[in-house]
């Protein structure tokens, strides 16, 4: 079955804590992107990677980290996770980057809380 | 400024009525593609359409439609008849195209979302 799979469903850490939530596809995908989703707000992109080895920044960045060493794979870290940190997490991808007219397919979602 | 503009952040409706969700958007690119998802209250997202900008024709697919606008820059969704599992948040996007400069790549910019709940 074609999926996005993300994992945990469900962290509650600490502040200060390292934690990675993992990110894979099944689909071949060039395309994969990371969102956060806040009451409000909507849906912010936080990285994209067009390709192995190629990441960029999103609309909000700062406190994370990505990689993308295989093309399934595309985890993100918090190297020092924060109280605002706190947020409904999606992984996505597409065959190519949206401006190719591709659409997204999403995990599951990652709920975080950090005390 | 955001680039994707959903007004309404929450619309109800009674069951079988009709229902428009509004988008609004801003770009310079004269190519772009406008997605619509939707997030039921399970939480998954789910893509519903995609628009480039030069097909400005509707579209009809049930009881769900498109209208775009580009004089307006409005890519406005219908639900006609509305049902109770309809009741979703309602995401609109753009994506702005790649050959022209200054575009950001990879860049998929999406608005705050409509709550829609449809009651019985």
């Amino acid at each position: 079955e074609a999926q996005v799979t993300q994992n945990p469903r469900y962290l509650i850490t600490v502040t200060g804590k390292k934690l990675t939530v993992t990110c894979s596809q099944n689909m071949n995908h060039e395309y994969m992107s990371w969102y956060r989703q806040d009451p409000g707000l909507g849906l912010r992109q936080i990285y994209y990677s067009m390709n192995v080895e190629v990441t960029d920044k999103g609309d909000v960045p700062e406190g994370y980290k990505v990689s993308r060493k295989e093309k399934r794979n595309f985890p993100l870290i918090l190297e020092s996770p924060s109280p605002n940190q706190t947020s409904l997490y999606f992984c996505a991808s597409s065959q190519r980057e949206p401006r190719y007219n591709s659409p997204l397919h999403f995990g599951n979602g990652t709920r975080l809380t950090v005390t | 400024a955001q680039k994707v503009t959903q007004a309404q952040t929450e619309i109800s409706v009674v069951e079988k009525e009709d229902v428009t969700l509004d988008c609004v958007y801003e770009t310079r690119d004269t190519t772009y593609y406008l997605f619509w998802y939707k997030q039921p209250p399970s939480g998954e997202l789910v893509f519903l359409i995609r628009r480039n900008s030069f097909d400005e024709q509707n579209e009809i697919s049930g009881r769900y439609s498109w209208n775009f606008q580009k004089s307006t820059s409005s890519f406005n969704f219908t639900i006609t008849a509305s049902q109770v599992v309809d009741s979703a948040v309602y995401f609109c996007a753009l994506s702005e195209a790649p050959f022209n400069r200054g575009s950001t790549l990879g860049r998929l910019y999406f608005g705050r979302g409509t709550q829609l709940t449809v009651w019985p």
